[in-house]
């Protein structure tokens, strides 16, 4: 089946660092990859799509100075939350399409800024 | 944009009873309804879906219903047992499959 790795699982980092979130597509290749973020027992908001080789196109309110994304290759989007704040403490998950199987998700990013 | 409302918020059933959740969206040129179990802090997991040109598809014990004119899908679980207690979230992609816009979440709980 297709299979989304996501890393890390968990990150807890100080007040005005950045992090990196890794999103992969492990055994097909994703031109279009999505980022959700999921505050607790909430759904999942859309926050961009990112598209290999061009700009990730953001939902409205997002920051996109503040959510970086870079989808550099067929298999690898990553998402950089930048000068983190605990507001921005969330579940952050990604999803990309497989032609056969459908939407995957990733297993997701529990974030906490302190 | 996209609005996908989710209904009921919580809902408690029997052993073996059935549980409704029902999903209404905005946006007309939304054409693939997919329905996703998450269990807590795993992924969601896609349990069925369905495309704007069918009523209603089943899948063994699941079942979705789609109201294209009254803009309303349903996802329709028979003889519930306790490892379908988890969070469902429905959710509507306007582009036929790319974006995907989620409901708030059902979380449903089935007591023996």
């Amino acid at each position: 089946g297709a299979v989304v790795s996501q890393h890390p699982s968990r990150v807890i980092c100080k007040s005005g660092t950045s992090v990196k979130i890794e999103c992969r597509s492990l055994d097909f290749q994703a031109t279009t990859m999505f980022w959700y973020r999921q505050f607790p027992k909430q759904s999942l908001m859309l926050m961009a799509t990112s598209n290999e080789g061009s700009k990730a196109t953001y939902e409205q309110g997002v920051e996109k100075d503040k959510f970086l994304i870079n989808h550099a290759s067929l298999t690898l989007s990553t998402l950089t939350v930048t000068s983190a704040h605990p507001e921005d403490s969330s579940f952050y998950i990604c999803s990309a399409r497989e032609r056969s199987y459908g939407y995957t998700f990733g297993s997701g990013t529990r974030l906490t800024v302190v | 944009g996209e609005n996908v409302e989710q209904h009921p918020s919580t809902l408690s059933v029997q052993e073996g009873d059935s549980a409704v959740i029902k999903c209404t969206y905005s946006d007309s040129a939304s054409n693939y309804f997919p329905w996703y179990k998450q269990e807590l802090g795993k992924r969601p997991q896609l349990i069925i879906d369905i495309r704007s040109n069918v009523g209603e598809k089943k899948d063994q014990r699941i079942a979705v219903t789609l109201n294209k004119t009254a803009k309303h899908f349903s996802l329709h679980i028979t003889e519930t047992q306790p490892e379908d207690s988890a969070v469902y979230f429905c959710a509507a992609s306007p582009q036929g499959g790319n974006q995907f816009y989620f409901g708030t979440g059902t979380s449903l709980t089935v007591i023996p």
